[in-house]
């Protein structure tokens, strides 16, 4: 079972800050937070990663509570091209953390 | 550079039949995934190659299923005796070497999509 709680649905106006919630109550203190998105008829694409504190790249932005009991992607600037399914997932600390174990997401609908 | 690549992008069979789906992983990518999906769900791993070895094949469902990385690159996942519940996307994956870390994310090609008649 996945181990993270997300919207199974969010809309967003182009040009705006799309923020995406995930609930992970039950990390343990080595796992990390990743983020992946899958854009219709793609596989899924990498968008960030964090273990503690917030991270930003060139694509979103990755706000981790101080109890790491849930996180918020942030997208500054929705664009149509934004609209996809946004998977959060907690990466097994252990000797399988090859592994993704993907939950059913959110569709995030980026609206003109 | 080229990035992971599956062929066919779309593969129609009819019950009982034999499938064979390729993947060409990103050169010099040590390690090489199977997932597959499911209308509406996430992917789902299968199965985990790291070199020409599987390390992990705990997510394939039967032993209609198996799959080989003969020499390190390329692999094929091969289906026997297919059955209408077999129909999905099966995606594969590639990083530059097993487990997580900086740099070493999972790129994915754009699936096979499978559909089983």
């Amino acid at each position: 079972d996945a181990k993270t709680t997300q919207p199974p649905s969010m809309d967003c106006a182009e040009g705006r800050a799309a923020n995406l919630p995930c609930n992970h109550s039950t990390i343990s203190g080595n796992e990390y937070v990743y983020w992946y998105r899958q854009i219709h008829s793609q596989g899924p694409q990498y968008i960030i990663h964090g273990l503690k504190n917030n991270e930003t790249n060139e694509m979103a932005s990755l706000i981790i509570t101080e109890d790491r009991k849930s996180s918020t992607l942030i997208l500054p600037h929705a664009t149509l091209r934004d609209t996809a399914v946004y998977y959060c997932i907690v990466r097994d600390s252990g000797g399988s953390n090859y592994k993704l174990t993907f939950g059913k997401g959110t569709l995030l609908t980026v609206n003109p | 550079g080229a990035g992971v690549s599956q062929t066919p992008s779309n593969k129609v069979t009819e019950k009982g039949k034999y499938v064979e789906l390729r993947c060409d992983p990103i050169s010099g990518h040590t390690a090489l995934y199977w997932y597959r999906q499911s209308l509406g769900q996430g992917p789902e791993f299968l199965i985990y190659f790291q070199g020409t070895g599987a390390a992990d094949d705990s997510g394939l469902p039967n032993d209609r299923f198996f799959a080989v990385r003969p020499e390190g690159s390329v692999s094929t996942l091969k289906i026997q005796r297919t059955e209408r519940g077999d129909s999905a996307v099966y995606l594969c994956a590639s990083s530059l070497f097993p487990g997580q870390g900086p740099y070493n994310e999972q790129f994915f090609g754009p699936g096979t999509r499978l559909t089983v008649l």
